[in-house]
This record gives C-alpha cells, structure tokens and sequence, in this order.
C-alpha cells in the first residue's frame, strides 16, 4: 500500500548512544517532516523538507540533524541521546498541503 | 507560544450524548485539517476545510471553518465509543513553507 513507512517502530537507547530513524514515501510528496509527540501532547515539529536537497529546522531541532538526498527518504538523525528524547517520533509527507499523511511512529526511550 | 489551542483538552462522556471540541487561534491559515489519533497509531486526516464559514459532514461528524478563517469546530452527534481518540487540528501556512501547525489535542472518551 502506498503511504509512509518508518522504520525502527521500537527502539530502547542509552545515553550518549547515536541511531537513525528511517522514514521513506512512494507517493512522490515533495513536502516531508518530522515530529515528536510526547505522552498525551500533541505534534512539535522538529524539521521539514520541502524537497530533496533542502531542509529547514522547526519548533524543536536541538539534538537532531536530518538529510534529504532523494524525494522518497528523509532520515532523522539522533548523535548523542539523551532522555529527553525519549517520545514518539512520526514522519508525515504532503504532496499539495492538502492534509498529511503519517507514518506509525517509532516509539523511542532512552535510558 | 501555541499557535492554535484546542478546548477542551479532556472530555469523557456517555454515549449517545453529543459534544463539540474548538479549534482556536490569532492567526489566518489557508487550510484547517482535523485528525483522530488511537493509540499506538500515527494521526489520520479526518477532513480539510479551506474556505472561512466552509461546513463539512462526515456521517456524525461535523466540521466548520470560521468565517476568517482563525478558528474551527468539530461536533459529534450521538457520540460511540468507536469514537474515542485524541483529536488534533493543524493550520496550514501556504506562505510559511507549506507547514502544518497543530493543537495540543483533545483526548475524547466515550463511555459505553
């Protein structure tokens, strides 16, 4: 089925340990983000592309750094854990600003 | 500083009863989506209302667009507990890098 998909959906870290949260869509969206959602809170965006090549930073970017070498891929990098982290992170993608489309979550904590 | 704020945040009713959440902020978006999010799951887009004073019904449910286009409602008629969730609203800014900026949420239960 066409939609995004992200990949780990679980993933248990330690402090100071490094990992990328993979997110990839087949339906050609230009526009793509990332946001965490902590327990019982709505979304904060914490980066955004709005095509392969360009990245910009949202509400919340301290802490991660992301790419954008093709349309299909946006990849959201963690160096240095750190318990604050610790949240659901959802990709999401839109092709004409029309409404999103998420992904599972990947559901993270660091210990 | 929330852009849009959403009220309640919490609402716990029996079913059958009807409710309405609101969807508020200081700010003009060109469009205004409403999600439900179930545990575990990411948020699915519930509907898109682009024109102020635009009315949108899906089965129960009810959406409304403000006339300048600031705010938003949601009603449901007869509430079931298949609608328990958490509801999100997002405006979106075409001339902000196409980005969606979304509530804290309402957390609905519906009680059978």
């Amino acid at each position: 089925n066409a939609g995004v998909t992200q990949t780990p959906k679980f993933r248990i870290l330690k402090i100071g340990q490094s990992m990328t949260l993979q997110c990839a869509q087949d339906m050609n969206h230009n526009y793509m983000y990332w946001y965490r959602q902590d327990p019982g809170m709505g979304l904060k965006l914490i980066y955004y592309s709005v095509g392969a090549g360009i990245t910009d930073k949202g509400e919340v970017p301290n802490g991660y750094n992301v790419s954008r070498s093709t349309t299909e891929d946006f990849p959201l990098r963690l160096e240095l854990a750190a318990p604050s982290q610790t949240s659901v992170y959802f990709c999401a993608s839109t092709g004409q600003g029309y409404g999103y489309t998420f992904g599972s979550g990947t559901r993270l904590t660091v210990v | 500083t929330q852009l849009l704020e959403q009220s309640p945040q919490f609402l716990s009713i029996q079913e059958g009863e009807n409710l309405t959440v609101y969807c508020n902020s200081s700010s003009v978006f060109s469009s205004l989506q409403w999600y439900r999010q179930e545990p575990g799951e990411g948020p699915v887009l519930l509907v898109t209302v682009v024109t102020g004073g635009e009315v949108k019904k899906l089965k129960r449910l009810t959406f409304q667009f403000g006339d300048a286009r600031k705010d938003s409602s949601l009603h449901i008629t007869a509430a079931q507990p298949g609608d328990t969730g958490l509801y999100l609203c997002a405006g979106f800014d075409l001339y902000n890098f196409n980005k969606f900026y979304f509530g804290s949420g309402t957390k609905l239960n519906v009680k059978p």
